[in-house]
């Protein structure tokens, strides 16, 4: 079963517009989340982490809400820009666990 | 350079062919990954290895073995490959598991005819 969902399959935004990419999580061990970027013919590489005692992280255009009580969070990608378009993905993991989970992720497409 | 490498890039058999596929890192990390991306499925991790010798079972390991040859160099096997093998095969290393960044490699595709 999926323990880390992203309910959109993809995402189409205007340039300029902020992009919210969705994310949530079955496991209340989790405390970990980072997000992952992928480009076409790439692997994906980190772009932002948070851990669960905080509620915002925040790094340039790339600010991760997190709803702990609620078990979800979102990826917001301000003033987004055509080269941001890649696919997004998800991650969760818990101290006392082995591995991170990733979500199916979100391919997003901003429009020039 | 790159600090995680995968080869082939490409790769095309038949079903029961063997294959192997090879990865190489450089960042001195201890633990590697073998995932495999699919639409609507993400990213799956078949296995993993926390040093040379050593091998644990993934979310989907079925149908492959693997093999941590060095701390640097991490193979997948697929010994009777099948069409539903065909997919995006990637990469990885991290110093540890749950809190520390993952480095991927490039992927490799694989097309079981």
């Amino acid at each position: 079963q999926q323990q880390v969902r992203q309910s959109s399959q993809s995402l189409t935004v205007w340039e300029g517009e902020t992009a919210i990419l969705n994310c949530s999580y079955e496991n209340s061990a989790f405390d970990y989340f980072p997000w992952y970027q992928q480009f076409p013919g790439e692997g994906p590489a980190l772009l932002i982490a948070i851990r669960s005692v905080s509620d915002k992280k925040e790094d340039g255009r790339f600010t991760i809400f997190f709803n702990k009580r609620e078990k979800n969070l979102s990826l917001h990608i301000k003033d987004s820009q055509p080269g941001d378009s890649a696919t997004y993905f998800c991650a969760a993991s818990a101290n006392s666990g082995t591995y991170q989970r990733f979500g199916t992720g979100t391919k997003l497409q901003v429009v020039p | 350079e790159a600090a995680v490498t995968q080869s082939p890039r490409n790769k095309v058999t038949v079903t029961g062919g063997n294959v192997t596929l090879s990865c190489r890192q450089t960042n001195s990390h201890n633990y590697m990954y073998w995932y495999r991306q699919d639409t609507g499925h993400g990213l799956r991790l078949i296995h993993y290895s926390y040093g040379a010798g050593n091998l644990q079972i993934g979310d989907v390991p079925d149908g492959y073995k693997a093999t941590r040859t060095t701390q640097e160099d991490f193979f997948l096997l697929l010994e009777l490959a099948s069409p539903s093998q065909t997919s995006l095969y990637f990469c990885a290393s991290s110093e540890g598991t749950t809190r520390n960044e993952q480095y991927f490699g490039p992927g490799t595709r694989l097309t079981v005819l």
